[in-house]
């Protein structure tokens, strides 16, 4: 049962534009949300993250935002880089379940053409 | 800038030997937790440990694999009698204590495990 899903495997962006990430979640109990991003043979590097009491967080060229009452949240990268080639992983997290383990979505592999 | 460090980063095992993964978590991170990922798939939880404790190991299959987090070194997976589809990268991140919003989880570079 997938909890946490990315539909999109790939997305191709032009460099400049902005690039629009999605994540779907089924676990209403999820209450935090992370995105993180992963080149080829390296771990995944912590991007961004969002709270449920929150709709929007944003950090320079990145934006998160929240949609509970869909149970979506997106990735918003603009204007796009080269250098943002990656996976793209959506997480979440339930607090108060004693564990703090993270649920990924399978990834979008992003690629900016230049 | 020490981040979370993992070795070996390449395994190679023939099925029925034991692979040992290490994984020291960064400075002053206390709780430590272990992902596996299957190629074409995202990371999978198998276990959240803090010193001397597994905190919560239900991710984890309960047959030949194991965790430690001992109070001196580092945090050790262990995979008893591999199999072939043992062969996945193993992620291990840190925190410095049960992560916010604001202190997220730090990942490794992971270790490729391949079983022939």
């Amino acid at each position: 049962d997938q909890q946490v899903k990315q539909n999109s495997p790939s997305l191709s962006v032009q460099e400049g534009r902005i690039s629009i990430l999605n994540c779907d979640y089924t676990n209403s109990m999820f209450d935090y949300f992370l995105w993180y991003k992963k080149y080829p043979a390296e771990g995944p590097t912590f991007l961004i993250s969002i709270s449920s009491i929150k709709d929007k967080n944003e950090d320079g060229r990145f934006t998160v935002f929240l949609n509970k009452s869909a149970k979506h949240l997106s990735l918003h990268i603009v204007p796009s880089q080269p250098g943002d080639s990656a996976v793209y992983f959506c997480a979440a997290h339930r607090s108060g379940a004693g564990s703090y383990q993270l649920t990924f979505g399978k990834g979008t592999k992003l690629s900016v053409i230049p | 800038n020490a981040g979370v460090m993992q070795n070996p980063r390449h395994l190679v095992r023939r099925r029925g030997q034991e692979a040992r993964l290490r994984c020291s978590p960064m400075k002053g991170h206390s709780h430590v937790y272990w992902y596996r990922q299957l190629p074409e798939e995202g990371l999978k939880f198998m276990v959240y440990l803090q010193k001397e404790n597994i905190i919560d190991e239900s991710g984890m299959p309960k047959e030949r694999f194991s965790a430690e987090f001992p109070k001196e070194g580092p945090s050790i997976l262990r995979i008893q009698q591999v199999v072939r589809g043992d062969s996945a990268a193993y992620f291990c991140a840190s925190s410095p204590e049960p992560p916010t919003s604001n202190q997220p989880q730090h990942f490794g570079d992971g270790t490729r495990l391949s079983i022939l």
